[in-house]
């Protein structure tokens, strides 16, 4: 079973606001991801991480950022919310020739 | 720049027929590839990671295979279940960067 947590599982915000949706894993993995998966659409990778310290963007620009101060966590952050921003995140960890594990997402709507 | 390619984008299938889903990809430097599941609204569920130096893996009714050489990977599911109804994605894991890069999957409908 797959020890990756992200919260929340849903978010109903108003526009402007600021919010940042955690994500932890305890498996020790160096590298871990940010995807965003608009309804129906694939997932495109909007951050990782190769470890504590180290972000890096995706290939799908996004107006959030990420930081990584301890190996375990792994928040990505909204300073300003928007309806655009409406999405499901996902988060991930994986480290070499390991299996990648998902959370359950965090589903946010921006009102 | 890594490409995957997931073939059929959707399949309609009755209970009890064995089916395969299919994946391409267009650099083969990878570290591994990994099958997953997603239901509606939900998360992904890892169902098979092959190795790069693999060829095949298998779980229960599921079988995928892997050639490196062509950039193919196939997921085989024997006997389908009403249960099996779900989005299947393929993903590599790019040596080097390890970034994981997916295809927009195959959404399968068993029908009873």
């Amino acid at each position: 079973e797959a020890d990756i947590y992200q919260t929340p599982r849903y978010l109903v915000i108003g526009t402007g606001k600021k919010i940042t949706l955690e994500c932890s894993q305890t498996m020790g993995h160096d590298k871990m991801y940010w995807y965003q998966q608009d309804p129906g659409m694939e997932l495109h990778l909007i951050h990782y991480s190769y470890g504590v310290n180290s972000t890096e963007k995706g290939d799908l620009s996004s107006e959030s950022t990420v930081s990584r101060i301890r190996t375990e966590h792994f928040p990505l952050t909204l300073e300003s919310a928007r309806p655009s921003h409406t999405s499901q995140y996902l988060c991930a960890s994986g480290q070499g020739w390991t299996e990648a594990f998902f959370g359950q997402g965090t589903r946010l709507t921006v009102v | 720049k890594q490409e995957v390619t997931q073939i059929p984008a959707a399949l309609s299938v009755p209970e009890g027929e064995n089916l395969v889903l299919n994946c391409s990809f267009t650099d083969s430097a990878i570290y591994n590839l990994q099958w997953f599941r997603q239901d509606p609204g939900k998360g992904l569920t890892s169902l098979l990671l092959i190795q790069s130096s693999q060829r095949e893996q298998t779980s229960g009714r599921l079988n995928a295979s892997l050639d490196k050489s062509s950039g193919r990977s196939t997921l085989y599911i024997a006997a389908s279940q009403p249960g099996d109804s779900a989005t299947y994605l393929c993903a590599v894991k790019q040596g080097g960067s390890e970034k994981l890069v997916f295809g927009k999957g195959t959404k399968l409908t068993v029908n009873p």
